[in-house]
C-alpha cells in the first residue's frame, strides 16, 4: 500500500515560474523527504523535513510540513528547464525504516 | 568516492529463469532497500533490511528473495514465480540509530530488467 500520494500527476509550466506538488501520507511519522529523478536514473535527495519542523529552505526549493493534516508541499521556485524531472515523497511511519515513496509528480518546465 | 553499484545496468532474461540483481555500498550504512518502478509509476519497496542476516517483507515481496550476508550487499533474486519482472529496479541504503533516523536515502543508478 503506497504511504504517499502526490498531486498533480503532471505539471507543465514556462520557465521562471513556479512549481506547487504535494503530498500526502497515512501515518505518523518521523521525517518526510522529497526526492527527484531525471528520466531512466535513480533518485536524488533533495530536502529533508523533520515532523517537527513546518517549514525548510534549500536554495530554490521550499518545503512545508502539515502534520494534522498528513500532507507536504513542494515549490521550485524561478524554474529552469533543467528542473524537468519527476519528483517523489517519501516517508516511514515513526519508529521504521520501512520507507514508501508516493506516486510522483512529472513536472516539464518549457524554455 | 562513497556510493551505491548495481550491475549490470540493463539485463535481459527468459521468462523461467531466475536472475539475481546485484546492489554494493561502501557508505557504512546499515539499511538498504529494493524498490521496483513501472514505467510512468512510482517506487513500490520490495525488501529492506535493517542489519545484517535480517530483512523484511515490502509491499510487494511475492516472487522476490534477497539475502544480507554482508554489510555491503544485498542482492535481489526475481525468481520465476514473480508473473510480471519487467522493470525498473533500484536499490537504496540509509544509515539507520541515532542521527540516522533523520537520513536521506541514497540510490544506485538502477538495473532494468526484461523478460521475454
Amino acid at each position: 500500500s503506497q504511504q504517499g500520494e502526490e498531486d498533480p500527476q503532471a505539471l507543465s509550466i514556462q520557465e521562471g515560474e513556479n512549481a506547487t506538488m504535494n503530498c500526502s501520507y497515512k501515518t505518523s511519522i518521523n521525517n518526510l523527504q522529497w526526492y527527484r529523478q531525471n528520466s531512466g536514473r535513480g533518485l536524488v535527495h533533495l530536502i529533508l523535513i523533520r515532523s517537527n519542523e513546518r517549514e525548510k529552505h534549500s536554495g530554490r526549493l521550499r518545503v512545508t510540513l502539515d502534520t494534522s493534516k498528513k500532507s507536504s508541499s513542494l515549490l521550485i521556485t524561478a524554474s529552469r528547464a533543467a528542473d524537468t524531472a519527476s519528483y517523489f515523497c517519501a516517508t516511514a511511519s515513526s519508529g521504521t525504516y520501512k520507507y514508501i515513496f508516493g506516486t510522483g509528480t512529472r513536472l516539464k518546465v518549457l524554455a | 568516492d562513497g556510493g551505491i553499484t548495481q550491475s549490470p545496468k540493463y539485463l535481459f532474461r527468459k521468462e523461467g529463469q531466475n536472475v539475481t540483481l546485484s546492489c554494493e555500498q561502501n557508505l557504512n550504512h546499515d539499511a538498504m532497500y529494493w524498490y521496483r518502478q513501472d514505467p510512468g509509476q512510482g517506487l513500490r519497496l520490495i525488501y529492506y533490511s535493517q542489519i545484517v542476516n535480517d530483512f523484511q517483507k515490502g509491499d510487494i515481496a511475492e516472487g522476490y528473495s534477497v539475502s544480507r550476508e554482508k554489510k555491503e550487499s544485498f542482492p535481489l533474486t526475481v525468481t520465476s514465480a514473480q508473473k510480471n519482472p519487467t522493470a525498473f529496479y533500484l536499490c537504496a541504503s540509509s544509515p539507520v540509530g541515532g542521527t540516522g533516523a533523520n537520513s536521506p536515502l541514497h540510490f544506485g543508478n538502477g538495473t532494468r530488467l526484461t523478460v521475454t
